[in-house]
């Protein structure tokens, strides 16, 4: 079963541009993680975010968690064609830390040049 | 250094037959993990090795699934009398161990088709 949702499940955008998706989860989290894949790189770790964080900030990335709303959201600022692949936010099992990810469907993100 | 591998990169079976999928963590990693992922679907948990015991098996779909880790680092994940359903890209990870806030490194998964 998916424990997080990303909306929207697909963005298209110009380059230069600022991309925002938002993920939902279920359930209490240890920390929440987003992670991007394409078909040159596979499934790669941008960010981790921890549940007693707020926002935290990586390169052109910026994370937000709100865990009253249990909703997490991906800033990218200005947008290159490098950018485009699908996004995915991912929570632990089980709320424990380093046990299995539980992803959401993602979402998928074109950048235009 | 090496990053996590996976073989085959793609693999065809028919319907009936039994595959395995063979995972090569990154040396010195002593978690690893398989995950599933259907077109269109986000990477879905199966089971995860802290050594070589299963700490988590609880996502494997049934007992057709099986997977092991003899000696902590290469894993092979076994599926037997395959289904059309099975078809998917599974993807391996390993992170440093379980049980804190280690990152997962993704290898670049065998897409496995079923006919």
């Amino acid at each position: 079963s998916q424990q997080g949702e990303e909306d929207p499940q697909a963005l298209s955008i110009q380059e230069g541009e600022n991309a925002t998706m938002n993920c939902s989860y279920k359930t209490s989290i240890n920390n929440l993680q987003w992670y991007r894949q394409n078909s040159g790189r596979g499934l790669v770790h941008l960010i981790l975010i921890r549940s007693n964080e707020r926002e935290k900030h990586s390169g052109r990335l910026r994370v937000t968690l709100d865990t009253s709303k249990k909703s997490s959201s991906l800033l990218i600022t200005a947008s290159r064609a490098a950018d485009t692949a699908s996004y995915f936010c991912a929570t632990d099992k089980y709320g424990q830390a380093g046990t299995a990810l539980i992803f959401g469907k993602g979402t998928t993100l074109s950048v235009s040049s | 250094g090496a990053g996590v591998s996976q073989t085959p990169s793609n693999k065809v079976t028919e319907k009936g037959k039994y595959v395995e999928l063979r995972c090569d963590p990154i040396s010195g990693h002593t978690a690893l993990y398989w995950y599933r992922q259907s077109l269109g679907q986000g990477p879905e948990f199966l089971i995860y090795f802290q050594g070589t015991g299963a700490a988590d098996d609880s996502g494997l779909p049934n007992d057709r699934f099986f997977a092991v880790r003899p000696e902590g680092s290469v894993s092979t994940l076994k599926i037997q009398r395959t289904e059309r359903g099975d078809s998917a890209v599974y993807l391996c990870a390993s992170s440093l161990m379980a049980g804190g806030l280690y990152e997962q490194y993704f290898g670049p998964g065998t897409r496995l088709t079923v006919t």
